[in-house]
């Protein structure tokens, strides 16, 4: 348990379903982000959250759809998926203090996407 | 803009061999460098770091030296484990602003009794 929990670990759906992943974490960190790992590619950065709002969006398609509560809690709402978005989806935290981080980033295991 | 280039894998060794896994960075400001590790099934885990020139992280054995001349942060261990069959990704955070961590593509690691 490195402190920073993903569900479900394991996702099929159809190209018309409509699914969430959800990401939680209990470090009191202020900061979250989700990343995707595709084969033979380096880690895709795709939202940035700081302090619940959103920073960054990677030319991520509108499918993927970010959403951050509050700062323990972020959701990855998912809709009309392609094959090709089959990934490892990684949510992270970290700690911010003025614009540095305070220790490096805090990744949960992860949910493995199959798209069909 | 920042990127982190790794050597090809998989890299496939015998118990107790020597590590060197080789990484090259590019960044516009004065990064801080990582290494991470994933094992099967699971996320990554923060495995050592460095935030300056010349420093040296290390970490269950595993060490890389921050080299601003060469740009590298090559990861080494002088005697490996079956247990260390992972990937091992290269990772660097601009300081200069941003909080973002840019990966290279990982390089995974077989060890072989």
């Amino acid at each position: 348990e490195t402190g920073v929990t993903q569900t479900p670990r394991h996702l099929v759906m159809g190209m018309t379903n409509k699914k969430s992943l959800k990401c939680e974490q209990h470090l009191g960190h202020n900061a979250m982000y989700w990343y995707k790992q595709s084969a033979k590619k380096p880690l895709e950065l795709m939202f940035v959250y700081n302090f619940k709002e959103q920073t960054e969006n990677n030319s991520v398609p509108s499918r993927f759809s970010p959403e951050c509560p509050n700062s323990s809690h972020l959701f990855l709402h998912l809709h009309t998926l392609q094959p090709e978005d089959s990934a490892l989806y990684l949510c992270a935290s970290s700690h911010i203090r003025g614009d540095r981080h305070v220790a490096g980033y805090t990744f949960g295991s992860g949910t493995r996407l199959t798209v069909v | 803009g920042n990127s982190v280039t790794q050597m090809e894998g998989p890299v496939t060794l015998s118990e107790e061999a020597f590590l060197t896994i080789n990484c090259t960075y590019t960044a516009t400001g004065y990064p801080s460098l990582f290494w991470y590790v994933q094992y099967p099934g699971e996320g990554l885990q923060l495995l050592l770091k460095a935030t300056k020139a010349d420093d040296k992280g290390s970490n269950k054995g595993f060490e890389a030296t921050y080299r601003k001349e060469t740009t590298s942060f090559h990861l080494e261990k002088g005697s490996v484990q079956v247990s260390d069959s992972a990937v091992y990704f290269c990772a660097l955070m601009d300081t200069g602003g941003g909080n973002k961590l840019t990966f290279g593509t990982g390089t995974q690691l077989k060890v072989e009794l």
